[in-house]
């Protein structure tokens, strides 16, 4: 079984600008988290769909949105970004069928801004 | 979520086994205990995850007390790709979606 696909892996990108980091899950997963990882502040939640719907959010910036399609594919946007967006960022993807479900993450999305 | 502690660092030699600890004090009733690690750079890696009983997989053990207030992670013969951040998580198994990551045991397996 394929794991999780993140794409692209490396992005650079100027203050300002916009950006989409895409997550494809593990097939049958039904839901997908996403994550920023940075020195500072670690690992933190962003926001969670399942179903096309956002079920649980962080505590981030209007400015970082998400959504999920139909098949489960998930995208992450952070629109005009600031330098303290540099980052890894990270999907998850799960059943979130069951009591302690199991996340499994994708290889991150590493964004620089300059 | 509980909250836990593990300490920032620990060192294991190759071979040998690896226990890794975790206080989580405050846990309640229905909450599991997960255990992740990150090796540099990479996505977090799930390991292990128990309730109550202690659990066994192809890649670690898990021992939990009776009392659920701390728990050991066990790689048995540790490996120079052991090398990780090791983070123990409590969560609600039911009804919590997320994750919440704290500093982690940075284990370094020296040869």
């Amino acid at each position: 079984k394929a794991g999780v696909t993140q794409t692209p892996r490396y992005l650079i990108k100027t203050r300002g600008q916009q950006v989409t980091l895409s997550c494809s899950p593990i097939s049958g997963h039904r839901s997908v988290s996403w994550y920023q990882q940075t020195p500072g502040q670690g690992l933190q939640f962003l926001f969670e769909y399942f179903s096309e719907t956002q079920r649980n959010k962080g505590n981030f910036p209007g400015r970082f949105s998400g959504r999920q399609f139909s098949n489960s594919r998930s995208e992450m946007n952070v629109s005009t970004l600031e330098l303290g967006d540099s980052a890894l960022y990270l999907c998850a993807s799960s059943l979130a069928a069951i009591p302690g479900d199991i996340q499994y993450f994708g290889a991150g999305t590493r964004l620089s801004v300059l | 979520d509980a909250k836990t502690t593990q300490p920032p660092s620990m060192d294991c030699a190759e071979g040998r086994a690896a226990n890794l600890p975790c206080n989580h004090s405050t846990i309640s009733g229905n909450e599991y205990v997960y255990w992740y690690r990150q090796i540099h750079s990479q996505g977090p890696q799930y390991i292990i995850h128990g309730l109550k009983n202690n659990e066994t997989n192809e890649m670690a053990s898990l021992i939990i007390t009776e009392d659920r207030k701390s728990s050991t992670l066990i790689l048995p013969h540790a490996t120079l790709r052991d090398t990780a951040v090791y983070y123990c998580i409590v969560r609600v198994g039911a009804g919590s979606y997320q994750l919440t990551f704290g500093k982690g045991t940075k284990l370094s397996v020296i040869p």
